[in-house]
């Protein structure tokens, strides 16, 4: 069992379009990390959020953290062919133990 | 800015051999993980050092071994490789413990 769920799994869009890709627990986190993975290569931390309801804007992403600190969204606006990658959420959980990753969503942006 | 450098990129062992994958965090980091993550799968945790001293162990196996040297720098020892070893191995580094972790490039370790 994940500690950490992320869906969909898989999406596939074109270009220009918006999307949402969701990290859900059942346990509470202290802090939440997205990170962003091409293949073969190490994941790139995007951003890290701490505070339950926070929102967090780069560029064209936008993190939420949820209120319960449970969640956690990422949005995308006008999607690029370069936003291509595996995205993969990851945190402590409350306890501060354990680092653990979401499965990730598999993103593709087709021109 | 410098990042997490791991050598090697790229490591071909035959069964039963024995292989040594090595990273260098970024400076001023002190806590290191390590990472298997195998084909399709999210990275999991192998183990990690704080300060030269384990912090936390997860799915490592008993064959595999590692160590922080003075310099910051990790070494993981594998040996009596298998098959299913066979994976992308990533290692980690981060500042004052857990924090976020940044990742290197990761070594991807073929064993035949």
């Amino acid at each position: 069992t994940q500690l950490l769920e992320q869906s969909p799994q898989f999406l596939s869009i074109q270009e220009g379009e918006n999307l949402t890709v969701y990290c859900n627990s059942s346990s509470v986190f202290s802090s939440l990390q997205w990170y962003r993975q091409e293949p073969g290569e190490g994941p790139v931390l995007l951003v890290t959020v701490v505070t339950g309801g926070e929102v967090k804007k780069l560029k064209r992403l936008t993190f939420q953290f949820g209120d319960a600190r449970k969640d956690s969204s990422l949005h995308i606006t006008a999607a690029q062919t370069g936003d291509t990658g595996l995205y993969l959420c990851a945190g402590y959980d409350n306890y501060g133990q354990n680092f653990v990753f979401g499965p990730g969503t598999r993103l593709s942006v087709l021109p | 800015a410098a990042g997490v450098i791991q050598s090697p990129r790229h490591l071909i062992k035959e069964k039963r051999e024995t292989a040594t994958l090595k990273c260098y965090p970024i400076p001023r980091h002190d806590t290191v993980y390590w990472y298997q993550q195998g084909p399709g799968q999210d990275p999991q945790f192998l183990i990690s050092f704080y300060e030269k001293m384990q912090s936390d162990k997860g799915s490592i196996p008993d064959r595999f071994s590692a160590q922080q040297f003075s310099d910051y720098h990790s070494e993981l020892n594998m040996s009596s490789l298998e098959l299913g070893d066979s994976a992308l191995y990533f290692c980690a580094s981060s500042y004052r413990g857990r924090r976020e972790q940044f990742f290197g490039p990761g070594t991807r370790l073929t064993v035949l």
